[in-house]
This record gives structure tokens, C-alpha cells and sequence, in this order.
């Protein structure tokens, strides 16, 4: 079962524009994680926000999280062309606090021109 | 990072073949599990081990087995692939242990034709 639904699916900015990347999700949840996939290459974690965080910030990061609309954002500021990739919204199951069991979106994919 | 170490890291095989992921990691982490990867579905949990001998199934489990005799051995086999079972295949190891943040190898494609 999908838990996060991504959107938009794909999105192209200039690079300095602002990047924001939407995820929803259906039930209950500890925490919401946000990834990232280089072309090829295995997903790496970003940043973790907790069911009783509302925003969270890592460099150019920016994550909120409404967990009323049970949905998330995360926001890349001034975005280069090196933060092109695809970012995925990770859940953990009910029932499995903390222990890497994670349903994660279908992506979204982001590509920064210089 | 070289924390885990998938192989191999490309295969092609024919339906009704065995085949046998492996993923070695060298951090002594409890945690470990195999996700598939395809288009639209993003990633999905096929298994996991919390420890040497325990594993349990995750959402895609058919199919699929698993086994971990040692701690930095994730072995995920497939007993008689099929063609559904054609996927980018990624392993992970919790490295935080408290919060779930997990940590994947590079991946391993397999295609089954």
C-alpha cells in the first residue's frame, strides 16, 4: 500500500529558484523522513521530522509537517544545479516506531538548469 | 561511504533461475533490510532482520526469501525468479537505531527475462 503520495511528479527550476516538493499520507505516523536519489545511486538520507515538530531546517532545507492534513513539504532554497535528483517522503509504519520500516512516495523527480 | 556493500551490483537471468542478492555490511548494525525499487511504486519493504537468525516479512514478501547467519550478511533469494521480480534491488541498515533513519547500498539491478 502506498502511505506517501508525492506531488508535483516532476518538477524543472532555474538554479537560485526555490524548490518545494509536497507529500501526503494516510494514516498515523512517529516521524517523516525525506530522501534523496542521485541517477543511479542509492538513497540517502536528509533530514527527520517528528510527529510533534511542526519545522524543521538543515542548510537549505526546510521541512514542515501538518500532521491535522497529514501532509509534508520540503523546501530547497536558492537550488543548484547539484540538487538535481529524485526525493522521496518516507513514513513509518503503525506499530513500527523507529524501526526503519518505512513506506515510502513514488518521488519527486527534480532537475535544476544552471 | 562503503558502510554496505551490495552484490552484485548487475544481473540478467532467465524465469524459473534461483538467485541470491547479498548485502555485507561493515558496522555491526542490527537492523537490516531489502527494498525493491520500481517505476511508480517507489520503494517497498520486501524484508527485514533485527538480528542473526530473526527476520520477518515486509509488504512484498512473496516471492522472496531471506537469511542472516551472520551480522554483516543479508542474504535475499529469490527461489524461482519471474519476470514481476525484474526491479532495482537496494539494501539498508538502521544506523541510528532510534529513529529509523536508514542508510542503503548502491543497488543491485536485476532483470529476469
Amino acid at each position: 500500500s502506498q502511505q506517501g503520495e508525492e506531488d508535483p511528479q516532476a518538477l524543472s527550476i532555474q538554479e537560485g529558484e526555490n524548490a518545494t516538493m509536497n507529500c501526503s499520507y494516510k494514516t498515523s505516523i512517529n516521524n517523516l523522513q525525506w530522501y534523496r536519489q542521485n541517477s543511479g545511486r542509492g538513497l540517502v538520507h536528509l533530514i527527520l521530522i517528528r510527529s510533534n515538530e511542526r519545522e524543521k531546517h538543515s542548510g537549505r532545507l526546510r521541512v514542515t509537517l501538518d500532521t491535522s492534513k497529514k501532509s509534508s513539504s520540503l523546501l530547497i532554497t536558492a537550488s543548484r544545479a547539484a540538487d538535481t535528483a529524485s526525493y522521496f517522503c518516507a513514513t513509518d509504519a503503525v506499530g513500527s516506531s523507529n524501526t526503519g520500516k518505512l513506506i515510502f512516495g513514488q518521488g519527486t523527480t527534480l532537475q535544476v538548469k544552471p | 561511504d562503503a558502510g554496505i556493500t551490495q552484490s552484485p551490483r548487475h544481473k540478467v537471468t532467465e524465469t524459473g533461475t534461483p538467485v541470491t542478492l547479498r548485502c555485507h555490511q561493515t558496522e555491526n548494525h542490527r537492523y537490516m533490510y531489502w527494498y525493491r525499487q520500481d517505476p511508480g511504486h517507489g520503494l517497498r519493504l520486501i524484508h527485514y532482520s533485527y538480528g542473526v537468525k530473526d527476520t520477518d516479512k515486509g509488504e512484498v514478501s512473496d516471492g522472496y526469501s531471506v537469511s542472516r547467519s551472520k551480522t554483516e550478511d543479508f542474504l535475499l533469494t529469490l527461489e524461482s525468479a519471474t519476470s514481476s521480480q525484474t526491479s532495482v534491488y537496494f539494501c539498508a541498515i538502521n544506523r541510528q537505531g532510534n529513529t529509523g533513519e536508514l542508510f542503503f547500498g548502491e543497488g543491485s539491478r536485476l532483470t529476469v527475462l
